[in-house]
């Protein structure tokens, strides 16, 4: 069964600061895996999405890397900013019916 | 293109009562839906998979019973949680993959989310 983990469960920082997301999954076997954004009571923005083939992807001030042999991603935030507060959450795309299977997230506050 | 919407965002309800929650695909059509709960401060948890004009598979640990999903068209899906309970309470979240026109089978869209709260 897969299992998603998302490091550090909250993370607070000053404006500007430049920072790093983790989330490891159990089982390697994945087609993709997504990073989201979803503000308190919303649904879920999608931010970056990678293949299992490819090693990173970039969106402006995001940028996620994958090691899929490891089960680990990082999505890292340069010079953050207060409405990057949210929370980060990572999912992995597996199995013969492509399932999601997320992990709790990281709330991250940006101070100005 | 490739948006979800759900209806309603907000609903309070009475124990013991049913509340029905739509989904739709407001641009494409969603050959599969997927239902999702999200209690506070936890993860996304995949509740059912629903797929156009067939019954719903439900994950382990989810009554079907108490959780019916419709999904009559490629547009629209429906959740209703009967007699519905104050730990029924959740942000039940629906997404929707579309095959139709080409899409990846690995690609959800998610819609906006609806709060249930349960007095």
């Amino acid at each position: 069964k897969q299992e998603v983990t998302q490091i550090p469960a909250a993370l607070s920082v000053p404006e500007g600061e430049n920072l790093v997301l983790n989330c490891s999954f159990t089982d390697s076997a994945i087609y993709n895996l997504q990073w989201f954004r979803q503000d308190p009571g919303k649904g879920l923005t999608s931010l970056l999405l990678i293949q299992s083939s490819q090693r990173e992807q970039t969106s402006g001030r995001l940028n996620a890397s994958l090691d899929k042999s490891s089960g680990r991603s990082t999505l890292y935030i340069a010079a953050s900013q207060p409405g990057d507060s949210a929370t980060y959450l990572c999912a992995v795309t597996g199995g013969s019916n492509y399932k999601l299977t997320f992990g709790k997230g990281t709330l991250l506050t940006v101070n100005p | 293109g490739a948006v979800v919407s759900q209806h309603p965002s907000w609903v309070i309800c009475k124990s013991g009562t049913s509340v029905k929650i739509e989904c739709r695909s407001l641009d494409f059509q969603a050959t599969t839906m997927f239902w999702y709960r999200q209690f506070p401060k936890q993860s996304l948890m995949l509740m059912a998979t629903s797929n156009e004009g067939s019954k719903a598979t439900y994950e382990q640990g989810v009554e079907k019973d108490k959780f019916l999903i419709n999904h009559a068209s490629l547009t629209l899906s429906t959740l209703t949680v009967t007699s519905a309970h104050p730990e029924d309470s959740s942000f039940y979240i629906c997404s929707a993959r579309d095959l139709v026109s080409g899409g990846a089978e690995e690609t959800q869209y998610f819609g906006p989310g609806t709060r249930l709260l349960v007095l």
